[in-house]
């Protein structure tokens, strides 16, 4: 079964500390995998997008790393600030011969940074 | 940049009515998705069209239908609403090429709240 797992759950971080989300999935096959931050109420926005010959991208203070071998991605989020508390969903494309590719939604993580 | 647009934003509506949700995609994109997002749940998929044609099909259950116009905007129509339709839906769109991220952008959701 095609399934995106994330942890923590949840997390608390003081502003200006770093954290690191973490990512596991058995989606097959894979095409590429998504981190998103969504907002409460408000409509998920890419972060990073790899293929599975990327090992790391970044994205100002938001880094993605993704290792295919052991299906594993993560995102450090350094320096955090206020307004990265949101939701990160993790997402994997699952490819499709159609050429359509289907989302496989994590259960996301939920970060909070408090002053 | 143009996003995607989604109206009404909020829908107020009681059980057994029927609801009409709009979606524009960005401009020259051709594949519109639509989302569900529960409380507190990740969003599940219920049906994409890609060139007008139902291109895939999720979770959508029998009571929705949604169509592709012409000019590749999109309506979900849901009928014989019940409480548990209540949720975020997201409208999402992307440009489809066969190989690439298609990378889809999603629209800030339109929240239903059946009464």
């Amino acid at each position: 079964k095609n399934q995106v797992e994330q942890s923590p759950q949840s997390l608390i971080i003081l502003e200006g500390k770093n954290c690191t989300l973490q990512c596991n999935y058995t989606v097959s096959p894979f095409s590429n995998l998504r981190w998103y931050k969504q907002d409460t109420g408000r409509g998920p926005v890419s972060l990073t997008i790899m293929t599975f010959s990327e090992n790391t991208k970044s994205n100002g203070r938001y880094t993605a790393t993704l290792d295919a071998d052991t299906k594993q991605s993560s995102l450090h989020i350094t320096a955090s600030q206020l307004s990265d508390s949101a939701s990160y969903i993790c997402v994997v494309s699952h490819e499709r011969r159609t050429g359509f590719q289907k989302l496989v939604f994590g259960t996301g993580t939920r970060l909070l940074v408090s002053p | 940049a143009a996003g995607v647009i989604q109206s009404p934003r909020h829908l107020i509506k009681e059980k057994r009515e029927t609801a009409t949700l709009k979606c524009y995609p960005i401009p020259r994109h051709d594949t519109v998705y639509w989302y569900q997002q529960g409380p507190g749940q990740d969003p599940q998929f219920l049906i994409s069209f890609y060139e007008k044609m139902q291109s895939d099909k999720g979770s959508i259950p029998d009571r929705f239908s949604a169509q592709q116009f012409s000019d590749y905007h999109s309506e979900l129509n849901m009928s014989s609403l019940e409480l548990g339709d209540s949720a975020l839906y997201f409208c999402a769109s992307s440009f489809t090429l066969a190989g690439g991220y298609n990378e889809q952008f999603f629209g800030p959701g339109t929240r239903l709240t059946v009464l």
